[in-house]
């Protein structure tokens, strides 16, 4: 079946500091990847999504590269503020799949220190 | 637009209780879904509406029944609550495109924290 593995938490960095969060995946169709972000107290919300391979999504400062031949699609930010702790979701959808289905990893908690 | 809306935002129950977890929309989304978030598990799918007057189960629905009231919203029932179903919950849309499949966006809601003593 479809599944998502990603770093396990807490990841602790200090504000300006370089960000990556590993995830990868095993899918029987094409699948759609997403990254989500969870700030505390708080539902999921869309950071950025790839719907094909070497597709490249991007949305405040992050970036994730939808890669087939390593499965992969890491999360980076090249600067992390205060601001980003949150916990980060990798997920991705197959494309055929009814009910468009997310299979989502594990989470990955983020504490930025000032 | 309030986006999705979930009620309550905590509850607490005894073993045994039943309780139902309210969900509403108001992006004309068609699909809906039931979600469920334990620690280092990340969220599992309870059931979904791919559409109004359809329901279908996901990866855990085992203890729970859903029901998908009119477009806007899809409730979540928990007859006799047990210990294993403390949890946060939390309910989302997308506008399913058909033959778009795969590259929808879900909207989640803020989530329903309880707690089956």
């Amino acid at each position: 079946g479809d599944s998502v593995t990603q770093m396990e938490g807490p990841v602790t960095l200090s504000e300006e500091a370089f960000l990556t969060i590993n995830c990868t995946y095993t899918a029987t169709g094409y699948p759609s990847l997403f990254w989500y972000v969870q700030y505390p107290g708080e539902g999921l919300q869309l950071l950025l999504k790839a719907t094909k391979a070497d597709d490249k999504g991007s949305n405040k400062g992050f970036e994730a590269t939808y890669r087939k031949e390593t499965t992969s699609f890491h999360l980076e930010k090249g600067s992390v503020q205060v601001s980003d702790s949150a916990v980060y979701f990798c997920a991705l959808r197959v494309t055929w799949a009814a009910g468009n289905k997310l299979t989502f990893g594990g989470g990955t908690r983020v504490l930025v220190k000032p | 637009n309030a986006g999705v809306t979930q009620t309550p935002k905590f509850q607490v129950l005894k073993t045994g209780q039943s309780m139902t977890l309210q969900c509403a929309q108001d992006m004309n989304h068609n699909s809906m879904y039931w979600y469920r978030q334990d620690p280092g598990m990340g969220l599992r799918l309870i059931y979904y509406s791919a559409s109004e007057g359809t329901t279908d189960k996901g990866e855990v629905p085992n203890g729970y029944n859903v029901s998908r009231l009119n477009k806007r919203e899809f409730s979540l029932r928990l007859e006799s609550a047990a210990p294993s179903q403390t949890s946060v919950y939390f309910c989302a849309s997308s506008e399913n495109l058909g033959g778009y499949r795969g590259q929808e966006t879900q909207y989640f809601g803020p989530g329903t924290r309880l707690l089956v003593l």
